[in-house]
């Protein structure tokens, strides 16, 4: 079977560094993905992960270790603007599709 | 700008209407998706279809029946549906024809059914 985990929600002060953990079965795994979804808006892209390592883009990165079946989002410098919802979602090596955990909401306060 | 369009972005329905979602992608992708999008609840897939033809269903009640009448727009067509259908749907696309890379998504549609 396949199940994601992740924390529903997650606070954090503005300046401050969060990371976002998530965790994962799969019968065939073919890749991670993090989305950022502002309330109303489209989830957005923000990171690939398909190897073990990690992964920079400025102040977010990503890690993976596939052998844990874990993953988790760092996001530093906090900003009020990144107050929102982060899903991560696995691609299974076998369907090709993406499946997504219920995803954290992160409130960053002043 | 988004490359994925939406309309209506909401939208409230009875029990005995029949309403139509549309989406639009200006991105030259050959794959798009519907997916439902519930509070608390993880992403679901609904429909795929790749280079317009439908590769995916992931067991959904036939009150949704999906168009793809070319690669740029795909339509969810609403008939008789339940309350626990509310919910946001969004459309989704991604390059290549069965390959499932990054996907683009569009803003949604605030569905509510009454």
């Amino acid at each position: 079977g396949q199940n994601i985990d992740q924390p529903t929600e997650m606070t954090a002060t503005e300046g401050a560094i969060v990371q976002i953990n998530c965790t994962y079965q799969t019968s065939g795994f073919n890749g991670l993905f993090w989305y950022q979804q502002h309330a109303g808006e489209a989830p957005t892209f923000l990171s690939y992960n398909v190897l073990d390592g990690l992964e920079e883009k400025g102040r977010f990165s990503s890690f993976l270790s596939r052998s844990k079946g874990y993953s988790y989002l760092l996001l530093k410098e906090l900003q009020m603007k990144d107050s929102a919802s982060y899903l991560c979602a696995v691609r299974d090596r076998n369907t090709d599709k993406l499946i997504f955990g219920t995803g954290t909401r992160l409130q960053v306060f002043p | 700008e988004t490359g994925v369009t939406q309309t209506p972005r909401h939208l409230v329905m009875g029990m005995t209407n029949k309403k139509s979602l549309k989406c639009e992608q200006h991105l030259g992708h050959n794959a798009m998706y519907w997916y439902k999008q519930s509070a608390k609840k993880p992403l679901e897939l609904m429909f795929v279809y790749s280079l317009e033809e439908r590769v995916e269903n992931n067991s959904v009640p036939s009150r949704f029946s999906p168009e793809c009448p070319n690669s740029s727009h795909l339509f969810l067509h609403l008939h008789t549906l339940q309350p626990e259908d509310s919910a946001l749907y969004l459309c989704a696309s991604s390059p290549g024809g069965q390959s499932y890379n990054e996907q683009f998504f569009g803003p949604g549609t605030r569905l509510t059914v009454l």
